[in-house]
């Protein structure tokens, strides 16, 4: 049962134009959303997160937008540069209780085109 | 400020060999957690220590433990190894239990 889903495994976009990336969820106890960036045989890095009570955070070209009652996260980089061209992960983190963990999506390969 | 440390950058063993990855958080920062990559797999979550204990574990096989060390510090390690086990092994710290991930660079781990 996979809670945090990136339904578009790649998305390809031409330098300049804006990239948005999806990610949907099904749990309603997620309080804090994080996206990340990653490059082939590298650890992943943190680009922006948002917290469950805000619907909006932005950070130089990235833009994390929640629409709660649709369960949706998305990722805006504006304006798209080549080297933004990685795979994007999307996680969220379940927080009931003791229980706290992070739930990852499994990707979406960005590739930007000169 | 220095970033995650992970130990040995590449590995190569052969099946039913044993393996210890090591893992230097970030300072100050008290939780590692351990994922796995493979292609195709996205970050398949292993297990997260906080203050020297387990707070979370992942759906794999016994073969794979941890453990974290007083001075937040940790270690993984895979026995009987498989081919399968192949991957890249990310760490990655936090100040709390699934807080922001600061990840390291990896350890490629290659089965042979």
């Amino acid at each position: 049962d996979q809670q945090v889903k990136q339904n578009s495994p790649s998305l390809s976009v031409q330098e300049g134009r804006i990239s948005i990336l999806n990610c949907d969820y099904t749990n309603s106890m997620f309080d804090y959303f994080l996206w990340y960036k990653k490059y082939p045989a590298e650890g992943p890095t943190f680009l922006i997160s948002i917290s469950s009570i805000k619907d909006k955070n932005e950070d130089g070209r990235f833009t994390v937008f929640l629409n709660k009652s649709a369960k949706h996260l998305s990722l805006h980089i504006v304006p798209s540069q080549p080297g933004d061209s990685a795979v994007y992960f999307c996680a969220a983190r379940v927080n009931a209780g003791n229980n706290r963990k992070l739930i990852w999506g499994l990707g979406t390969s960005l590739a930007v085109n000169p | 400020k220095a970033g995650v440390t992970q130990t040995p950058r590449y590995l190569i063993k052969t099946r039913g060999q044993q393996v210890t990855l090591s893992c230097s958080p970030i300072s100050g920062h008290r939780s590692v957690s351990w994922y796995q990559q493979t292609p195709g797999q996205g970050l398949q979550f292993l297990f997260e220590y906080f203050s020297e204990t387990q707070r979370n574990k992942g759906n794999f096989p016994g073969r794979f433990s941890g453990r974290q060390f007083s001075n937040s510090r940790s270690e993984m390690n895979v026995s009987t190894l498989e081919l399968g086990d192949s991957a890249l092994y990310l760490c990655a710290s936090s100040r709390q239990v699934s807080e922001k991930l600061f990840f390291g660079s990896g350890t490629q781990l290659s089965v042979l």
